[in-house]
């Protein structure tokens, strides 16, 4: 079955620090893979997709990530966080043919002044 | 563009009353989904319709729980009767249509739901 694992449940960042956010999955075929943010009180918003081809994505806001096969990472990647970044962050995974999305448990990103 | 509205934002009911989500997708957007989201989880797709036709409902917890499309526009989301364990934020998308999954999917900003 499909899984998506976020390890860290939150993380804290100094504003204008760099930030890796871990996600791993479980797919047997080649997986569709999304990050997404929600702010308090906000629905989610897409910050990028991976389908195919080039492993490194980019996305809005300054994000990007980077598919990893051989280690079944999507990792989410910004090189210098603002305050308003503090949100929680999903990972998701689509299953092909099924399409439907499942989502991780979410890490909470925190930024200090 | 207006985004997906859902109505009411929060309700407080206690366990075994009936209480109904209403909500809005993107204007032409075929496919709706519900999704529930409960405290400290990712959100956990309920039903998705493509029109007025339900596409999957695995999920969905039928001895409870009903959601109708009926003129492929907007939607409802019921819960009879309701359990402690239904607290959550109920969480409504949309996406243009469903032929491939390259569709972003739209969110609206929830209904919070807690049953006392």
């Amino acid at each position: 079955a499909q899984s998506v694992t976020q390890p860290d449940i939150h993380i804290t960042v100094s504003e204008g620090a760099s930030l890796e956010l871990r996600c791993n999955y479980s797919y047997g075929a080649t997986p569709y893979l999304f990050w997404y943010v929600q702010s308090p009180g906000q629905g989610l918003q897409l910050l990028l997709k991976y389908f195919s081809g080039d492993t490194l994505v980019q996305g809005i806001k300054g994000f990007e990530a980077e598919f990893k096969r051989s280690q079944s990472s999507f990792n989410l990647r910004k090189p210098s966080v603002h305050w308003s970044d503090a949100a929680e962050y999903f990972c998701a995974v689509e299953t092909t043919g099924g399409f439907k999305t499942i989502f991780g448990a979410g890490t909470r990103l925190f930024v200090k002044a | 563009e207006a985004g997906v509205a859902q109505s009411p934002r929060y309700k407080i009911i206690e366990k075994r009353q009936s209480v109904a989500f209403w909500c809005n997708p993107i204007s032409g957007h075929a496919t709706l989904y519900w999704y529930q989201q409960i405290l400290g989880q990712g959100p956990k797709l309920l039903i998705q319709f493509q029109n007025n036709g339900v596409v999957d409902d695995s999920q969905l917890p039928k001895d409870r729980f009903s959601a109708e499309r009926l003129k492929g526009v907007d939607s409802t989301l019921k819960i009879q009767p309701a359990k402690l364990e239904d607290s959550a934020v109920y969480l409504c998308a949309s996406s243009w249509q469903r032929v491939t999954s390259t569709d972003t999917q739209y969110f609206g900003p929830g209904t919070r739901l807690t049953v006392l």
